[in-house]
C-alpha cells in the first residue's frame, strides 16, 4: 500500500522569497505523484503531476515539483511566491494500475507575509 | 473546459437521517470516487466505482455508506442514518484511466446536527 508524508503542516514565508514543500512517498510498485492546491473554501485544483517521463514537472503559475525516485520524493517548489499562492497544498500518490486511488498526504499550509 | 460538478454545495442534516450526495463526473471518464475531508484534517479515501461496481473501498466505508450510478450521468453517495462525526467536506472524483490524474468537483459541505 502506498502513503504520503509531509512533513511541514505549515510554511510561512514573505512575498517574493522562494519556498520549498517537502513530500515523500512509500510504494512497492511504481506510482504517479501529484500535488494538489485547495484555496480557501474551495476544492481541490490539480497544480501537477508526474506519470512519467521527465521528473522536472512545471505548472502554469510557476511552481515545479521534482521526482527522485531513490529518495521516494516529490517536493514543490516555486522561487518567488506571491499572495495569491496562500492555500493548503496536498502531495497525493496512486499506483500505476488501473482502478488505483489517489492517496493524500496531510496536507502542508501555505502562508505568505507581505 | 469539462468539470465535475456536485450537489448541493451545502447541506444540513439532523443526526439520523438519510442524505444523499449528488455527482456528475465528466462525461467520457470511467472511474469513479468519493473522498471526505474532515475540517482541518487531510483528505481521506472512501470509495472506487468503475464498470457498476465498488473496486475498492476504505474502512470508513461501512455499512451507512453506499454508492450508486443511477443512470448515465449521475454518481451518487449516499448515508442511511448521519451521525455527527460524519460532518466533512465530501468531495466526488473522476478519471478516464484508473492510477491517472483524477478530477474533482468542488465538494459538498455536510453538517450534521
Amino acid at each position: 500500500a502506498q502513503s504520503v508524508t509531509q512533513l511541514d503542516s505549515q510554511v510561512p514565508v514573505f512575498e517574493e522569497a522562494p519556498v520549498e514543500l517537502r513530500c515523500n512517498y512509500s510504494s512497492s510498485v511504481s506510482v504517479y505523484l501529484f500535488w494538489y492546491v485547495q484555496y480557501p473554501n474551495q476544492g481541490l485544483q490539480l497544480l501537477l503531476k508526474y506519470l512519467s517521463g521527465s521528473t522536472l514537472v512545471e505548472s502554469i503559475n510557476g511552481f515545479e515539483a521534482e521526482f527522485n525516485k531513490s529518495q521516494t520524493s516529490f517536493h514543490l517548489r516555486k522561487p518567488s511566491v506571491h499572495i495569491s499562492d496562500t492555500a493548503e497544498y496536498f502531495c497525493a500518490v496512486s499506483e500505476d494500475s488501473s482502478a488505483s486511488k489517489i492517496i493524500f498526504g496531510s496536507g502542508t499550509r501555505l502562508s505568505i507575509r507581505p | 473546459e469539462p468539470e465535475v460538478t456536485q450537489t448541493p454545495s451545502h447541506q444540513v442534516t439532523q443526526m439520523g437521517q438519510e442524505v444523499i450526495l449528488r455527482c456528475v463526473p465528466i462525461s467520457n471518464h470511467l472511474y469513479f470516487y468519493w473522498y471526505r475531508q474532515i475540517l482541518g484534517q487531510k483528505v481521506e479515501f472512501l470509495v472506487s466505482f468503475y464498470n457498476n461496481e465498488i473496486s475498492e473501498k476504505s474502512e470508513i466505508f461501512d455499512d451507512q455508506f453506499s454508492v450508486e450510478r443511477p443512470d448515465g450521468s449521475n454518481f451518487t453517495l449516499k448515508i442511511r442514518s448521519t451521525k455527527l462525526e460524519d460532518s466533512a467536506m465530501y468531495f466526488c472524483a473522476s478519471s478516464d484511466a484508473g492510477g491517472g490524474e483524477a478530477f474533482f468537483g468542488q465538494g459538498t459541505r455536510l453538517t450534521v446536527v
